[in-house]
């Protein structure tokens, strides 16, 4: 059964932390995803990346970087976290370029920044 | 401008038919439309996805306009379990997914 897996379901950080938000995928996908979701305002992408190191902006990059150092593990960073982070954020991949492939989410990570 | 647009909910009674509309006026030729829906606390699910035609599997059918500017997902028979907030996706080459804003499905015993 394929899986995209996120390390952790709940968090709760201090401003000015680090954090490292993991996303594991076993499908030998070459897309990965980062999201946040937050009510009223939906999915936002954050970051993507299409190959191991490689990586693309989203709608709303400030505040955040990613990791890919293998092609399963696809990692956001909060450099400094802020209240205005606190949010659910969704992994996701896909098997690779072209319109039609199945996009495999993760379950989820919710994170509190107080 | 990429947009997906869909109502915010909709309401159904149980074993009825539902059907749930969306609207990308300025999709491509080749850009598929996705359907997942999102229970709460929980990642979103595959509900269908097509590109032309109509598609059917045993979750849902998905009702492509001819012009491709809306689709239509259609549940035959709505259950309690059918109850989640149903994105439409617009697949951008696989690089650039479009979420709509999702509908929330109430459904009624």
């Amino acid at each position: 059964d394929v899986k995209v897996t996120q390390s952790s379901r709940y968090l709760v950080k201090r401003t000015g932390e680090k954090v490292f938000l993991e996303c594991v995928q076993d499908m030998d996908h070459e897309n990965m995803f980062w999201y946040r979701q937050d009510p009223g305002l939906g999915l936002r992408l954050i970051y993507f990346s299409y190959d191991v190191k490689m990586k693309e902006k989203g709608d709303i990059p400030e505040g955040y970087s990613v990791s890919r150092e293998k092609k399963e593990r696809f990692s956001l960073i909060l450099e400094s976290a802020s209240t205005n982070q606190t949010s659910m954020y969704l992994c996701a991949s896909t098997i690779g370029q072209g319109s039609g492939n199945t996009i495999y989410f993760g379950e989820g990570s919710w994170l509190t920044v107080v | 401008d990429a947009k997906t647009t869909q109502p915010n909910s909709m309401e159904s009674n149980e074993e009825e038919p539902v059907h749930l509309p969306c609207n990308h006026s300025t999709i491509s030729g080749t850009d598929y439309i996705h359907w997942y829906r999102q229970l709460p606390s929980q990642g979103p699910e595959y509900v269908i996805h097509g590109l032309t035609s109509n598609v059917n599997n045993r979750m849902a059918s998905l009702a492509i306009a001819e012009d491709r500017k809306s689709s239509t997902l259609i549940l035959h028979r709505a259950t309690l379990r059918d109850a989640a907030v149903y994105y439409c996706i617009w697949d951008n080459y696989g690089q650039n997914f479009v979420f709509g804003p999702g509908t929330r499905l109430s459904v009624l015993p």
